[in-house]
């Protein structure tokens, strides 16, 4: 079957960094998504990898390694309006994004 | 980023009722349009995926009766609810993008609450 995995709640202070972690193992891959999610509201883009490494995007980073079947998304210079879940999805053989469940990550002052 | 509209934003209405949820991309044309629904607590699910001109394609469990896609043009798909019952009461979210794998650009949801 195909399965993504991410913890389900990270706590992390304004300031610092924290780091989610995706795994994935699913029938092809054609690309993994990070997509932020506030209470109420639809996701929203973040970033999309493709190729192994780290793509930066101001204070955002997220990295890829296809043969570990492994992602993770970097925050850095945490701010409140940060807490939001965090979607990871993969795109697989047949186009269809299979989704995580989300992390909830919640920034203390 | 690319712009996807999706309306109304929220809507009430009575059971046995049908409600429409438009999706629209402003500044690009969507080949392919997703249509998700969310229940609190929970992960998206995708319901179907709707390619201009053509037929959805449901996932298994979607009523394709009930839940209508229509995708007529490059710019718009509509998600009928047909004989709303309470537990369809959810989050549906629409997503356009240009092709089948560029990044997926999302409409601002539908909160759909049937009485």
């Amino acid at each position: 079957g195909q399965n993504i995995d991410q913890p389900t709640e990270m706590t992390a202070t304004e300031g610092a960094i924290v780091q989610i972690n995706c795994t994935y193992q699913t029938s092809g891959f054609n690309g993994l998504f990070w997509y932020q999610q506030h209470a109420g509201e639809a996701p929203t883009f973040l970033s999309y990898n493709v190729l192994d490494g780290l793509e930066e995007k101001g204070r955002f980073s997220s990295f890829l390694s296809r043969s570990k079947g492994y992602s993770y998304l970097l925050l850095k210079e945490l701010q409140m309006k940060d807490s939001a879940s965090y979607l990871c999805a993969v795109l697989d053989s047949n186009y269809q994004l299979i989704w995580g469940a989300g992390t909830k990550l919640i920034i203390k002052p | 980023g690319a712009v996807v509209s999706q309306h109304p934003s929220r809507v009430i209405c009575k059971s046995g009722t049908s409600v429409k949820i438009e999706c629209r991309s402003l500044d690009f044309q969507a080949t392919t349009m997703f249509w998700y629904r969310q229940f609190p607590k929970q992960s998206l699910m995708l319901m179907a995926t709707s390619n201009e001109g053509s037929k959805a394609t449901y996932e298994q469990g979607v009523e394709k009766d009930k839940f209508l896609i229509n995708h007529a043009s490059l710019t718009l798909s509509t998600l009928t609810v047909t004989s709303a019952h309470p537990e369809d009461s959810s989050f549906y979210i629409c997503s356009a993008s240009v092709t089948e794998n560029t990044e997926a650009f999302f409409g601002q949801g539908t909160r759909l609450t049937v009485v």
